[in-house]
């Protein structure tokens, strides 16, 4: 089945500790991006990379990092969270044709 | 889950209507539109895509309208069914650099 998936699906932390959200495509998608989405603001993009090695800031890239070693696998890093980074986040992948098909989404809560 | 929804607007349709959901986008240089579909708990989901070159667009049982004088795009559910009870975001794009901008986001609520 084409599928995106992240992991943890769910994740409670403490400022500063850092951590990783890994997310995996298996459909050769060459494009990839991470959102965060928040009430009121709607979904905002953090990073985003077009193929592999190549990776490219979004609208909210702070405090965030992004790694993309092979073409299936895309994680997101926050070296050093914090509360204002308590979020929804997803991972995309997009095809060919543009259409973008979006993980099961990643809450995080920073205390 | 259910906390993406504080704030949105809501449109309330009696089933079986035609929905019509509104989008005001912001750059004028955005040449690629697409409406995707939230439910609760889940990822967004694509629904439909225009392309600056077209004012609309048609799929099964959605069509999309783009009035790109105004900024304005619309998306329209024929025969509304209660599985189209979700959050509807629209989205621009600029295709030479990439960067795709979400708006908010539209509630759509089905009334029995």
């Amino acid at each position: 089945e084409a599928q995106v998936t992240q992991n943890p699906r769910y994740l409670i932390t403490v400022t500063g500790k850092k951590l990783t959200v890994t997310c995996s495509q298996n459909m050769n998608h060459e494009y990839m991006s991470w959102y965060r989405q928040d009430p009121g603001l709607g979904l905002r993009q953090i990073y985003y990379s077009m193929n592999v090695e190549v990776t490219d800031k979004g609208d909210v890239p702070e405090g965030y990092k992004v790694s993309r070693k092979e073409k299936r696998n895309f994680p997101l890093i926050l070296e050093s969270p914090s509360p204002n980074q308590t979020s929804l986040y997803f991972c995309a992948s997009r095809g060919p044709y543009n259409e973008q098909f979006f993980g099961p989404g990643t809450r995080l809560t920073v205390l | 889950g259910e906390s993406v929804g504080l704030h949105l607007p809501t449109l309330s349709v009696q089933e079986g209507d035609n929905s019509i959901i509104n989008c005001a986008y912001s750059n004028s240089a955005s040449d690629y539109f697409i409406w995707y579909k939230q439910e609760s708990g889940k990822g967004p989901q694509f629904i439909i895509d225009i392309r600056s070159n077209m004012d609309k667009r048609q799929g099964q049982r959605v069509t999309v309208l783009l009035n790109k004088t105004v900024k304005h795009l619309s998306l329209q559910i024929a025969a509304t069914q209660p599985g189209d009870s979700a959050v509807y975001f629209c989205a621009e794009e600029e295709e030479r650099d990439d960067k795709i901008i979400f708006g908010k986001g539209t509630r759509l609520h089905i009334l029995p």
